[in-house]
């Protein structure tokens, strides 16, 4: 079974810093690749995907993704985060037409 | 109009009680989903249904009954409330099993 595991569980950060959060995989065929992000009190939004093409992938709101094959990682950044970008981010694996997602990460943007 | 809406958003009942939430989406998708996510935020799929046939059926209890009347609408029954079924239940739908998930804003359930 498929399973994806995302390292960091909180992550605080002061605005203007950069942001990396890891995500791995394990499955060893083809797969869609997801991030989420799931503001306080509010249902997940996708942020960007990965289905074939260029590894480097953008999204809604100054993130991007970068699919390593070779490390089964799908890590999510942005240069430069703000205090809106408070949520959880939920990385998510699409094989064997399962989407299996990781425990997520808690993002606090401290102002 | 809402993507794909939840009724209730919130839910509070007791042990033991039946209760059902809604889901309807109008983009036309023909798979939808249901995804139960704990007080830790982790999310997992339970029901998977493609064109009002089941997909997927992730080791749920009997007491969860999804149902689709058609490929816009799976609902959730559920039998004889435990406090261990509080969580937040999330209803989706994709265009084909592998596509892009859109998900509703979610019903609380609040189990005394």
């Amino acid at each position: 079974a498929q399973s994806v595991s995302q390292h960091n569980h909180h992550v605080i950060l002061s605005e203007a810093a950069s942001l990396e959060l890891g995500c791995n995989y394990s499955y060893g065929g083809t797969v869609n690749l997801f991030w989420y992000v799931q503001y306080p009190g509010q249902h997940l939004q996708l942020l960007l995907k990965y289905f074939s093409g260029d590894p480097l992938v953008k999204g809604i709101k100054g993130f991007e993704a970068e699919f390593i094959k070779s490390k089964f990682s799908f890590n999510l950044r942005k240069p430069s985060v703000q205090w809106s970008d408070t949520a959880e981010y939920f990385c998510a694996v699409n094989a064997g037409n399962m989407l299996t997602f990781g425990g997520g990460t808690r993002l606090m943007v401290k102002p | 109009d809402t993507a794909v809406s939840q009724t209730p958003k919130y839910l509070v009942t007791q042990m033991g009680n039946d209760k059902s939430i809604k889901c309807e989406q109008n983009l036309g998708h023909d798979t939808m989903y249901w995804y139960k996510q704990d007080s830790k935020k982790f999310l997992k799929i339970m029901f998977s249904y493609n064109n009002k046939e089941l997909i997927i059926n992730e080791t749920v209890p009997n007491r969860f009954s999804p149902k689709s009347p058609d490929k816009a609408h799976l609902n959730l029954h559920i039998n004889s409330l435990e406090l261990g079924d509080s969580a937040v239940y999330f209803c989706a739908n994709s265009q084909g099993q592998g596509g892009i998930q859109y998900f509703g804003a979610g019903t609380r359930l609040s189990v005394l």
